[in-house]
């Protein structure tokens, strides 16, 4: 089952723009993750933030969350050609003793950063 | 360098014949994981082992089999694929405790 939907699908801006991508998801977690991936390669860990977080902070990456809402925000600021890649959110469930076996990615929003 | 290694990188082969996919890892990660990824589908895991001879069933687990029996290795075996476990398949593991996920380079699949 598909636990994060990520919004939009594909976002296209120009360089030096903020690029903002949303995930929702549908049960309690303990940790909302999100991850990059270049075309056809794998997936890169960018951020986690935890249930009881709000916002938090990572270079040029900034993350939300609403557990209220069930939902996550991922803004990239300043974006560069170097950011096009696909985005994924990735939710852990509460109520799993460690946070691999349910471990559940979303369908990614697709961003292409033009110079 | 800390990496998750997967072979072959690209795969054709036919309906019914048996093949594997090998991972290894060399991080000492005691988690290792399999996921499939097809278009607007993201990643559904497949199967995950939370240690040397423990492995568990994802969210689509039917068609495939994997075992664990070293620490580093954990290939996922199709023992007679279908043309509808044409997909990238990406390989991943993690420490006890921790919560980043490092993934392999992915394994593209065709089965004809």
């Amino acid at each position: 089952s598909q636990q994060g939907e990520e919004d939009p699908q594909a976002l296209s801006i120009q360089e030096g723009e903020n690029a903002t991508m949303n995930c929702s998801y549908k049960t309690s977690i303990n940790n909302l993750q999100w991850y990059r991936q270049n075309s056809g390669r794998g997936l890169v860990h960018l951020i986690l933030i935890r249930s009881n977080e709000r916002e938090k902070h990572s270079g040029r990456l900034r993350v939300t969350l609403d557990t209220s809402k069930k939902s996550s925000s991922l803004l990239i600021t300043a974006s560069r050609a170097a950011d096009t890649a696909s985005y994924f959110c990735a939710t852990d469930p509460r109520g799993t003793t460690d946070s691999w076996g349910k471990l559940q990615f979303g369908a990614g929003t697709q961003v292409v950063v033009t110079p | 360098e800390a990496q998750v290694t997967q072979n072959p990188r690209y795969l054709i082969t036919v309906t019914g014949k048996k093949l594997t996919v090998t991972c290894s890892q060399n991080m000492n990660h005691e988690y290792m994981s399999w996921y499939r990824q097809d278009p607007g589908l993201g990643l559904r895991q497949i199967y995950y082992s939370m240690n040397v001879e423990v492995t568990d069933k994802g969210d689509v687990p039917e068609g495939y089999k994997v075992s664990r029996k070293e620490k580093r290795n954990f290939p996922l075996i199709l023992e007679s694929p279908s043309p509808n476990q044409t997909s990238l398949y990406f390989c991943a593991s993690k420490r006890t405790g921790g919560t980043e996920a490092f993934f392999g380079q992915g394994t593209r699949l065709t089965v004809v």
